[in-house]
């Protein structure tokens, strides 16, 4: 079946830096979802992205779908403190998300 | 504009009790989807749900467990005989149509603890 992997497990992060998380497909991808879920909170839906190559950006967070759709990347630049949390990428094939393990992330200030 | 509704929030119960988990999906939707995330871990797909029918179950154990949508009422996702393995966060989502295209709302998850 299909499997969706995240780098790094855990991102410990100097405010204020930046850094990326990356997520890695098994298999060709119809679009790929990212969420957030604070500690404690459920996850939030942040984006999708659909086409090949596609690039997104909200603020500081700037979204990249590979070329094969089978690889995505999420870049936050100069790190808050609210970014803490967890950040999952979701592989749409056919109907089903499947998540990956998800970033951690924590910040220092 | 209520959102994904779950409840109860928490949920204790000894070994071999059962637990019932109910989701009502936000107005408009008549997709639902479970998910299972323990500790430290990703969100594990269980089933995705229409109103009155079961569409996918394959991530969902094949005995103790199983989930219905009913024409009227939320979904409700039950555990017969629970075990101590069976403690973790249950999130329930919600989408307007098949997830082609679709994100998912979630709702604020049961988190059942079993003794």
């Amino acid at each position: 079946g299909q499997q969706v992997m995240q780098i790094p497990q855990y991102q410990h992060v100097q405010e204020g830096e930046d850094f990326t998380t990356y997520c890695n497909s098994s298999t060709t991808l119809s679009n790929i979802q990212w969420y957030k879920q604070r500690p404690g909170g459920h996850p939030v839906f942040l984006i999708q992205l659909v086409k090949s190559g596609e690039v997104k950006k909200q603020k500081r967070l700037t979204f990249q779908f590979g070329e094969a759709k089978k690889n995505s990347s999420l870049h936050i630049t100069a790190t808050q403190t609210t970014d803490v949390g967890t950040y999952f990428c979701a592989g749409l094939n056919d109907y089903k998300l499947s998540f990956g393990a998800g970033t951690t992330v924590t910040v220092r200030a | 504009n209520a959102g994904v509704m779950q409840n109860p929030r928490h949920l204790v119960r000894r070994r071999g009790q059962e637990a019932r988990l109910r989701c009502s999906p936000m107005k408009g939707h008549s997709h639902v989807y479970w998910y299972r995330q323990l500790p430290e871990e990703g969100l594990k797909f269980m089933v995705y749900l229409q109103k009155e029918n079961i569409i996918d179950e394959s991530g969902m154990p094949k005995e103790r467990f199983s989930a219905e949508f009913p024409k009227e009422g939320p979904s409700i996702l039950r555990i017969q005989q629970v075990v101590r393995g069976d403690s973790a966060a249950y999130f329930c989502a919600s989408s307007r149509d098949r997830a082609q295209n679709e994100k998912l709302f979630f709702g604020s998850g049961t988190q059942l603890s079993v003794l």
